[in-house]
């Protein structure tokens, strides 16, 4: 079974601009979530989107969006760039669900660099 | 508060040595516990579920709700072990609260 997958793994982007990352999850998991990793706050969680509605979402600014297709494909967009924006992004997808087989399981994620 | 607790940054063994990296969590109500692993250039991945009370590549984690500590334990470290070793927490609303990370490094 694939796993997790995200593209583009590395990119780099302008103050100011935006960027849309993507995220694949694995096949018939129908939850996809975002997290932020940075050295200095470690592993934030962004947002959750279940059958193409956000479920949950974490405390970041509204410069920071997502959204989810009928294939259980996702999107995240971040706009007006910051140079605090630069970390590595991760999708994680599961089941949605509850009990032992609701496991996170994570991409490799998309690194960004604000220059 | 949700929070989980990772008191050490680095921790480095030799080879052979038993190993533990602590857990502490702050969360009202049974908590849901991982714990989760990324080794160097690959992705964070799942290495144990309090759940599922499960041992993989020989690590163990005993769920104490007194302490309110979920520490991972190993008997006899190994130097494929190296790595980057975060204990998560499932919060109220679904998604993981993750502690700051031990970096394990285990010398031959």
């Amino acid at each position: 079974k694939a796993g997790v997958t995200q593209t583009p793994r590395y990119l780099i982007k302008t103050r100011g601009q935006q960027v849309t990352l993507s995220c694949s999850p694995i096949s018939g998991h129908r939850s996809v979530s975002w997290y932020q990793q940075t050295p200095g706050q470690g592993l934030q969680f962004l947002f959750e989107y279940f059958s193409e509605t956000q479920r949950n979402k974490g405390n970041f600014p509204g410069r920071f969006s997502g959204r989810q297709f009928s294939n259980s494909r996702s999107e995240m967009n971040v706009s007006t760039l910051e140079l605090g924006d630069s970390a590595l992004y991760l999708c994680a997808s599961s089941w949605g669900g509850q009990g032992i087989e609701n496991t996170i399981y994570f991409g490799e994620g998309s690194w960004l660099t604000v220059v | 508060a949700q929070r989980v607790t990772q008191p050490e940054k680095l921790l480095s063994v030799f080879k052979g040595a038993p190993v533990e990296l602590k857990c502490n969590y702050s969360y009202s109500g049974s908590p849901e516990l991982f714990w989760y692993v990324q080794y160097s250039r690959q992705r964070l991945q799942i290495l144990l579920r309090h759940i599922s009370r499960e041992s993989i590549k020989g690590f163990t984690a005993d769920l104490n709700k007194g302490e309110t500590s979920f520490h991972l334990k190993k008997p006899f470290a190994q130097e494929e072990d190296s790595a980057m070793y975060y204990c998560a927490l499932r919060g109220s609303q679904g998604n993981l609260i993750f502690g700051k990370g031990t970096k394990l490094s285990v010398k031959p």
